[in-house]
């Protein structure tokens, strides 16, 4: 089956510092990934939608200049926390999409950030 | 905006019990409805998937259903174990396959 891959898995950063993670599409290609971030004991919140080769979407209210999207390649999106602040402290999980026709989404294993 | 809610928030139950998790959706111009499990500190784990021109798809003890037309899905488990404590996750795909989630049922499955 499709396997999406996340680095690091977790991450301990210091406040104003910036943090990079990578979401990888490991057997298949992805042209568009989503990044979500999930607060405690909440669901998840879609961040941004990830197109390769163009810029990155982004939900209302998530600052686009803050959280750097960059899809580079079918396999790779990278999403950079920038100037990280304690309160950026998350789970960031992302996804990468099947074949059109299903529509169906899979879901790396997710990063666990933690701004000091 | 798509709303996905799902009742109960939490439930416990006794090993061996048969039990009904819902969700609701606003816009029933989906795709697809996916239900997902999450443990703690954990990523989402897949567990079934209804095409919007699906009713139900099964899984083992496993059973999901969807009725697009009144925006509702139910996910059902039939002779709960521990081991099915986790967090349930009923997810939505709309346009350019945007995922909306629920906020989860939490389960907790009593030896």
């Amino acid at each position: 089956g499709a396997v999406v891959s996340q680095h690091p898995s977790w991450v301990i950063c210091k406040s104003g510092t910036s943090v990079k993670i990578e979401c990888r599409s490991l057997d298949f290609q992805a042209t568009t990934m989503f990044w979500y971030r999930q607060f405690p004991k909440q669901s998840l919140m879609l961040m941004a939608t990830s197109n390769e080769g163009s810029k990155a979407t982004y939900e209302q209210g998530v600052e686009k200049d803050k959280f750097l999207i960059n899809h580079a390649s079918l396999t790779l999106s990278t999403l950079t926390v920038t100037s990280a602040h304690p309160e950026d402290s998350s789970f960031y999980i992302c996804s990468a999409g099947g074949t059109s026709a299903s529509y169906e989404q899979y879901f790396g294993p997710g990063t666990r950030l933690t701004v000091t | 905006k798509q709303e996905v809610t799902q009742i109960p928030a939490a439930l416990s139950v006794p090993e061996g019990e048969n039990l009904v998790l819902n969700c609701s959706f606003t816009d029933s111009a989906i795709y697809n409805l996916q239900w997902f499990r999450q443990d703690p500190g954990k990523g989402l784990t897949s567990l079934l998937l209804i095409q919007s021109s699906q009713r139900e798809q099964t899984s083992g003890r496993l059973n999901a259903s969807l009725d697009k037309s009144s925006g509702r899905s139910t996910l059902y488990i039939a002779a709960s174990q521990p081991g099915d404590s986790a967090t349930y996750l009923c997810a939505v795909t709309g346009n350019f396959n945007k995922f909306y989630f629920g906020s989860g049922t939490k389960l907790n499955v009593k030896p």
